[in-house]
């Protein structure tokens, strides 16, 4: 039973242009929600994270859209960057420290 | 300083061996964690601490063994280990615990992991 799923494995986009990473819920109770990146061969780092009582949170070149109804959130990446390629995961949690995390999606920015 | 660190880095270990994996966290988080992530997938939640005491075990067998003898340090003790427990364990900790301060702070910061191989 996957709780949260990132239903796009891979995607590419040409430098400059925007990225958008897309995460879908099913459980309701989750309340917290996060975008992980992973480089080959190193621990996930944490990018933004946002609370579902809010539906958007910016951080320079990161934006998290949570829209609540659609049990739906996304990641842009503006302007994106070669050095932006890697896997991002989407988690989320419910009320509670243990994350559930999605498949993740690889992306890849070409120059 | 958002940083955890793990020894070793790579870990090559037979069936009947011991061995322990190290983690260390010097952001005065109360929670920390241990997880395991096979190629290809996410990140698997193994055991969770909180304020040094041992507050999820998600099932895992008895051949791995978490300890965290004070509130910067987790070792994660292995027993016995089957060839197909190889994989990238990853120590993680975050700041609070929901109920505890009412605040929620879940972001968990992760460490580069340890590689390992169970010959």
């Amino acid at each position: 039973d996957q709780q949260v799923k990132q239903n796009s494995p891979s995607l590419s986009v040409q430098e400059g242009r925007i990225s958008i990473l897309n995460c879908d819920y099913t459980n309701s109770m989750f309340d917290y929600f996060l975008w992980y990146k992973k480089y080959p061969a190193e621990g996930p780092t944490f990018l933004i994270s946002i609370s579902s009582i809010k539906d958007k949170n910016e951080d320079g070149r990161f934006t998290v859209f949570l829209n609540k109804s659609a049990k739906h959130l996304s990641l842009h990446i503006v302007p994106s960057q070669p050095g932006d390629s890697a896997v991002y995961f989407c988690a989320a949690s419910a009320r509670g420290n243990k994350l559930v995390f999605g498949a993740g999606t690889i992306l890849r920015v070409k120059s | 300083d958002t940083e955890v660190t793990q020894t070793p880095k790579h870990l090559v270990m037979g069936m009947t061996n011991k061995k322990s994996l190290k983690c260390e966290q010097h952001m005065g988080h109360r929670a920390m964690y241990w997880y395991k992530q096979k190629a290809k997938k996410p990140p698997e939640l193994m055991f969770v601490y909180s304020y040094e005491k041992l507050s999820i075990n998600e099932s895992v067998p008895s051949r791995f063994s978490p300890e965290c003898p004070n509130s910067s340090l987790l070792n994660l003790h292995l027993h016995a280990l089957q060839p197909e427990d190889s994989a990238l364990y990853l120590c993680a900790s975050s700041r609070y615990i929901s109920g505890t301060s009412g605040r929620q702070a879940y972001e968990q910061y992760f460490g580069p992991g340890t590689r390992l191989t169970v010959t």
